[in-house]
């Protein structure tokens, strides 16, 4: 089955910098590569994601990168604000499934204002 | 309701206790998952549904656990015979299959506490 690996994970920057975030997967064949933000105590929400067929896809201050040669992807956010601050979370298709995801293990965000 | 609704949000019981969730999808929703999540990780799959069909179930859910989705709507998911590394946080998500296969709406969770 599929191996999600994610990096850093804690990362603390100062607000209106940048922050990216770096995960790699294991399974050529997967094709679906979604982030998820959970703020604490909240429901992780999906806040962009990418499929196999483009290299990069762009959402006002969020972008997600893929390069399916290294097999990895990143999320970058530009101009962070405090609101930012939460755990990211990156995901994969599980080999062979139909809808189940594996998840790496988070990065926790911190926006210092 | 627009969203994805669990219930009960917290659940505390004795070790050797069963505890029974539920997870009422999106409404027009055809597939529901459910996920475990423990501090400081990711949601772990455990098993999914489409429609009342339980499609596929992981080997994190041992005999202990069952899930059901008798209507093809609401799931419940028990855990009989509680053990203290059941402690989670046990999320529902759901999609809708013609949107693809991974647009996953999460619920807020049911965090169980075994004491």
């Amino acid at each position: 089955g599929e191996n999600v690996e994610q990096h850093p994970s804690t990362l603390s920057v100062q607000e209106g910098d940048s922050a990216v975030i770096k995960c790699t997967y294991s399974d050529s064949a997967s094709n679906y590569f979604p982030w998820y933000k959970q703020e604490l105590g909240k429901r992780p929400q999906l806040i962009i994601d990418i499929r196999s067929n483009v290299g990069e896809k762009k959402d006002q201050r969020i972008a997600v990168t893929l390069n399916k040669t290294a097999k990895h992807f990143s999320l970058h956010i530009t101009e962070t604000q405090p609101e930012d601050s939460a755990v990211y979370f990156c995901a994969a298709p599980n080999g062979g499934s139909q809808g189940n995801l594996i998840f790496g293990k988070g990065t926790k965000l911190s926006v210092k204002p | 309701d627009t969203g994805v609704s669990q219930d009960p949000r917290h659940k505390i019981t004795k070790r050797g206790q069963n505890v029974t969730f539920r997870c009422d999808p999106i409404s027009e929703h055809n597939r529901l998952y459910w996920y475990r999540q423990t501090l400081g990780q990711g949601p772990e799959f455990l098993t999914y549904f489409q429609n009342e069909a339980q499609l596929e179930k992981s080997r994190l859910l041992s005999d202990r656990f069952s899930a059901e989705r008798p209507k093809g709507s609401f799931s419940t998911l028990e855990i009989q015979r509680t053990e203290q590394g059941d402690s989670a946080m046990y999320l529902c998500a759901s999609s809708l299959l013609s949107q693809g296969l991974y647009g996953y709406t999460f619920g807020s969770g049911t965090r169980l506490t075994v004491v």
